[in-house]
Parts: C-alpha cells; structure tokens; sequence
C-alpha cells in the first residue's frame, strides 16, 4: 500500500515567487491534514480537510496560502507571493478517521515532507 | 490552552544505554498523547499512543512511555539504545475532537557506538 507522498521534496525560490506543493494521501483516506514546521521550531498545525471541504483552517498564517482538495483527492498548497519566513519543512498527513478523538483504530499516517527555501 | 515541552533538543547516548526523552504537556482536558520518530528523509511515524486506557504504553521498536497525571509528564525510554535508534523525536497532545495536533520542539536523539 502506497504511503502519503508529497512533492517536491524541496523547493528553493525567490520571495515573490509562487510555489505549489502537493499531497497525495492513502487512497480511502477522507481526513487530509497540512502541518509545518518552521526551522528551529514546532511542528504546527495548518489546516484539515474531510474530502473536499475545509474542516479547520485555523492554523492558516495569512492569505498569501491557499490550499485546495479538488475531488478530495490529492491536496495542493500554493503559496503567493513566497516570504523569507516561509521557509520551512511541509508535511501533509491523512487518516482514514478523524483523528484525535482517542479511538483506538485511528492513526495519522506522515509524508516525508517538502523543504521550501525562500531566498 | 495546550502545549507541549520536550527538555533537551539534543540528547546523546551510548550504544545500550537507557533512552528518556522527556515530555511535559498543558491541557485544560484529559489528553490525548503521541510520540512520533522522524528518521532521516523519512515523514514521521507513530511510536506509541496514550488515549486514556493503561498509563504504560508499549510502542514500537521497544519504545515505551509512561503517563504521569501529577507531573503532567509523557516521558519516553528505552532501556537499551541501538545505533539505529537515531533520529529526531516528537511529543505531541491532540486536541480531542478537534482532530489536530500540537507537538513540542523535537528531541534529536544521538547514539554513540
């Protein structure tokens, strides 16, 4: 079975510019969740989808990110225009159940990751 | 409102040694509690899961943590360290059915031959 995959596994742009990552999560999996951590820092919550729809974005820093799950599918996360202190390593994440309710079946499955460097 | 602080970004120890990583959280209910390991290139995978039931919590790889109401402590040991055991460490409290999680710092986890 084919774990959470993202890509890029890196980016390096320029501020200003416009990346977009994406997140393939395990096939079935309604809960897609975006994480980041910034360097020398937590690992932070940014949003959680179910499917398609946007659960939780509270974690969202500013406008400059959109995510989008079209289908609730894959997810994508573009960021417009790209800051220094957006540099930082994005995980993506999905579950098949909603997690964080304590049940004893549900586990929160990690990508690898995509470091982004802006410069 | 929730957190978490795992003491000591680095830790190094020798081959066969005991691991303690140290986790202590701040939660207005009773939480939930994870460790996660990240090995090099690797996303995060689960250790070890306190939702509640039995205070010790076996995970794996011979990892285990112990929850500790009065100190508001989830620390994780291992009683003999293997050289690959090293990697980067997380504690983290889930915020019920929120369905997110807020994790500490990391602990980065070194082992001498």
């Amino acid at each position: 079975e084919a774990g959470v995959t993202q890509f890029p596994s890196h980016s390096v742009i320029e501020k200003g510019q416009t990346v977009t990552l994406r997140c393939d999560p395990i096939s079935g999996h309604d809960n897609l969740y975006w994480y980041r951590r910034v360097m020398g820092k937590e690992i932070k919550f940014l949003l959680h989808f179910v499917k398609e729809s946007k659960q939780d974005e509270s974690g969202m820093p500013n406008n400059r990110f959109l995510a989008e799950r079209t289908g609730g599918t894959y997810s994508t996360l573009k960021v417009q225009p790209a800051e220094l202190e957006d540099s930082g390593v994005y995980f993506c994440a999905s579950s098949q159940y909603r997690f964080g309710t304590g049940a004893l079946n549900e586990k929160l499955f990690f990508g690898s990751g995509t470091q982004l460097s802006v410069l | 409102a929730q957190s978490v602080t795992q003491l000591g970004s680095h830790v190094s120890v020798s081959e066969g040694a005991l691991v303690l990583l140290r986790c202590n959280y701040s939660s207005s209910v009773p939480p939930y509690l994870f460790w996660y390991v990240q090995y090099p290139n690797q996303g995060l995978q689960l250790l070890l899961k306190y939702t509640s039931a039995a205070t010790l919590v076996k995970g794996i790889n011979g990892f285990e943590a112990e929850f500790k109401k009065s100190e508001t402590s989830f620390h994780l040991t291992k009683p003999s360290a293997h050289m690959s055991d090293a990697a980067e460490y997380f504690c983290a409290v889930s915020l019920g059915s929120q369905g997110n999680l807020i994790f500490g710092k990391g602990t980065k986890l070194s082992v001498k031959p």
